[in-house]
């Protein structure tokens, strides 16, 4: 079945290190999606993208999607702690109903 | 809107007892799901729904439950809890399967001792 696959689980950076994390399918995807779990929280939307190459850039986080549609990145500039917590992406291929979430990555931000 | 509330917030059952974990939605969304969550492992697909009267089985279905018979309401069964099934469980739900975001509830911390 389809995998998606994020590598590594946790990582710690020093406050003000950036951060990339990345997001692999085992198939095309039609859209990828990504969220972000606080600790203790619930997981909470933050971003789609749909289009091969695309990126999309909240405040300090760029999201980039593939050109072969099949992984992503997530880039953190100058992590700040409010930044702690569990980043999940989440693939669609078009074929069923259902989201493919990866295991996560639990992000640590030492001060 | 309220969102998706589930109740309760925790619950801890005793080896062979039942329970339901309710799970509404306010915002009529037609897609409803079930993950559960345990340490380090992401988020697991129990049961999912795509309306009313339509439920169909996810990645880890065994041991569980469920039914749809509004568009709010996705309650999630347990018949005989089993240690295996100590873990937070999330219900969800979207607009539209894959395309939209789906929105969590705050979730049941689920101990069975």
């Amino acid at each position: 079945g389809q995998q998606v696959m994020q590598i590594p689980q946790y990582q710690h950076v020093q406050e003000g290190e950036d951060f990339t994390t990345y997001c692999n399918s085992s198939t095309t995807l039609s859209n990828i999606q990504w969220y972000k779990q606080r600790p203790g929280g619930h997981p909470v939307f933050l971003i789609q993208l749909v289009k091969s190459g695309e990126v999309k850039k909240q405040k300090r986080l760029t999201f980039q999607f593939g050109e072969a549609k099949k992984n992503s990145s997530l880039h953190i500039t100058a992590t700040q702690t409010t930044d702690v917590g569990t980043y999940f992406c989440a693939g669609w291929t078009g074929a069923n109903s259902k989201l493919t979430f990866g295991k996560g990555i639990t992000l640590s931000v030492r001060p | 809107n309220a969102g998706v509330t589930q109740t309760p917030k925790f619950r801890i059952l005793k080896i062979g007892q039942s329970m339901t974990l309710q799970c509404t939605q306010d915002m009529n969304h037609n897609y409803m799901y079930w993950y559960r969550q345990d340490p380090g492992m992401g988020l697991k697909l129990i049961y999912y729904s795509v309306g009313a009267g339509i439920t169909d089985k996810g990645e880890v279905p065994n041991g569980y439950n469920v039914s749809r018979s509004t568009t709010e309401d996705f309650p999630l069964r347990l018949e005989l809890a089993a240690p295996s099934q100590t873990s937070v469980y999330f219900c969800a739900s979207s607009y539209s399967a894959g395309v939209t975001e789906q929105f969590f509830g705050p979730g049941t911390r689920l101990t069975v001792l």
